[in-house]
């Protein structure tokens, strides 16, 4: 199916465990993010990328990992799972860094419980 | 730096009544304003730009760029207006996105 897609949709770890959350996008756009979603704290930047092989961190990434090496993938992962790193994931996608057509698609969401 | 800020993280209204999200954002730049807005249960979805300058489901807003605000407003709510909105703001020097805290509009009958 053509869009962005998430998986899994939900997950459950233990602390300390590694955990990987898939980003799957079909347009071929350039840019990929990653965002937590938590109560009171609304959407914030994990990581992000310009294209393939380019990454930059945003305004949360500690703890987290990143990698694209290709444009239609951009896997986030946890290298060592906290409880405060229970969260609903949601990965992104858009066409261009400038201009009007900066709209940001976004998947479905992953929620994340770390017990 | 870059930041937006949404200062209600709830805001009730009747039916019928005006409607205004408040947004402030801080950007050492020109701006690229953006509302989207998440429908339970489902994906966030752009709701408007500000370059556009458009009116999507009755909603618009203005980038005021002396108060550096962008509120969205609607002269009229209506129950299906009930959802998560977010401001976002779009670096165009390193397509960093961020979003706001996000404000629930809850329309009563």
């Amino acid at each position: 199916d053509a869009g962005i897609t998430q998986s899994p949709r939900y997950k459950i770890t233990e602390t300390g465990r590694q955990v990987t959350l898939m980003c799957h996008q079909t347009w071929s756009h350039s840019y990929m993010f990653w965002y937590r979603q938590d109560l009171g704290h609304g959407l914030r930047l994990i990581y992000y990328s310009a294209a393939a092989d380019i990454t930059d961190k945003g305004e949360v990434p500690d703890g987290y990992v990143v990698s694209r090496s290709k444009t239609e993938n951009f896997p986030l992962t946890l290298e060592s799972a906290t409880r405060s790193q229970t969260s609903v994931y949601f990965c992104a996608s858009s066409v261009s860094r400038t201009g009007g057509n900066t709209e940001a698609f976004f998947g479905q969401g992953t929620r994340l419980t770390v017990v | 730096a870059q930041r937006v800020t949404q200062p209600e993280k709830l805001l009730s209204v009747f039916k019928g009544a005006p409607v205004e999200l408040k947004c402030n954002y801080s950007y050492s730049g020109s701006p690229e304003l953006f509302w989207y807005v998440q429908y339970s249960r489902q994906r966030l979805q752009l709701l408007l730009r500000h370059i556009s300058r458009e009116s999507i489901k009755g909603f618009t807003a203005d980038l005021n760029k002396g108060e550096t605000s962008f509120h969205l407003k609607k002269p009229f709510a209506q129950e299906e207006d009930s959802a998560m909105y977010y401001c976002a703001l779009h670096s165009g020097n390193t397509g960093k996105l961020i979003f706001g805290q996000g404000t629930t509009l809850q329309v009563k009958p």
